[in-house]
């Protein structure tokens, strides 16, 4: 267990609700990111933090924003929920530039 | 921009055959990461190795294997005498510069008893 906590694990919201999952680690580790799965898609790189305060685009980045005020939590955030963002969110941590990512349990998010 | 194709989109083998599961990817960057995750049925993402772009050692651990070849852009991983529980999806992924990791859309693997 690589000490990452994702909360929800279930939610289902409406269409345009705002919605926040959070990612909290205990690891202490520099780097987060957010990732959706899709079937079809495999995983897909949504935000990702190299620090506190330090965030970036990934590569589906619309509709999104993040938030990473301590080290230890990383905000993933839909303004206004859409169907198209029903899927399964992962929050992953690294420690260092060039090491591996441990994933969290994953959120499963429905919106309808 | 950076790419991972993983062609095989699902496989499925009798038990105890061996099976390899294709990557390839594309990069500018001179240095970079390569790495396998296992996703089971269960739905957790596990990690499996790192390689990075210095190092072509291809390596072995217990039935896993991983071949690494620059001149192909080509990351593989190969699965001797599969068993039921190697039945997951596995990705191929790839770190640049820019500490994206980008994933490829994954390979299903069924190990049929």
């Amino acid at each position: 267990d690589a000490g990452i906590t994702q909360s929800p694990r279930h939610k289902v919201t409406e269409t345009g609700t705002p919605v926040t999952l959070r990612c909290h680690q205990t690891e202490n580790h520099r780097y987060m990111y957010w990732y959706r799965q899709d079937p079809g898609h495999g995983l897909r790189l949504i935000h990702y933090s190299y620090g506190v305060k330090d965030t970036d685009k990934g590569e589906v980045s619309d509709g999104y924003s993040v938030s990473r005020s301590k080290t230890e939590d990383f905000l993933l955030t839909l303004e206004s929920a859409t169907s198209s963002q029903t899927s399964v969110y992962f929050c992953a941590i690294k420690i260092d530039s060039y090491t591996e990512a441990f994933f969290g349990q994953g959120t499963r998010l429905t919106v309808v | 921009a950076q790419k991972v194709t993983q062609a095989q989109t699902e496989i499925s083998v009798v038990e105890k055959e061996d099976v390899t599961l294709d990557c390839v990817y594309e990069t500018r960057d001179t240095t970079y990461y390569l790495f396998w995750y296992k996703q089971p049925p269960s739905g957790e993402l596990v990690f499996l190795i790192r390689r990075n772009s210095f190092d072509e050692q291809n390596e072995i651990s217990g039935r896993y294997s991983w071949n690494f070849q620059k001149s192909t852009s080509s990351f593989n991983f190969t699965i001797t005498a599969s068993q039921v529980v190697d039945s997951a999806v596995y990705f191929c992924a790839l770190r640049g510069r820019d500490d994206k990791i980008i994933f490829g859309k994954g390979t299903r693997l069924h190990i049929l008893p």
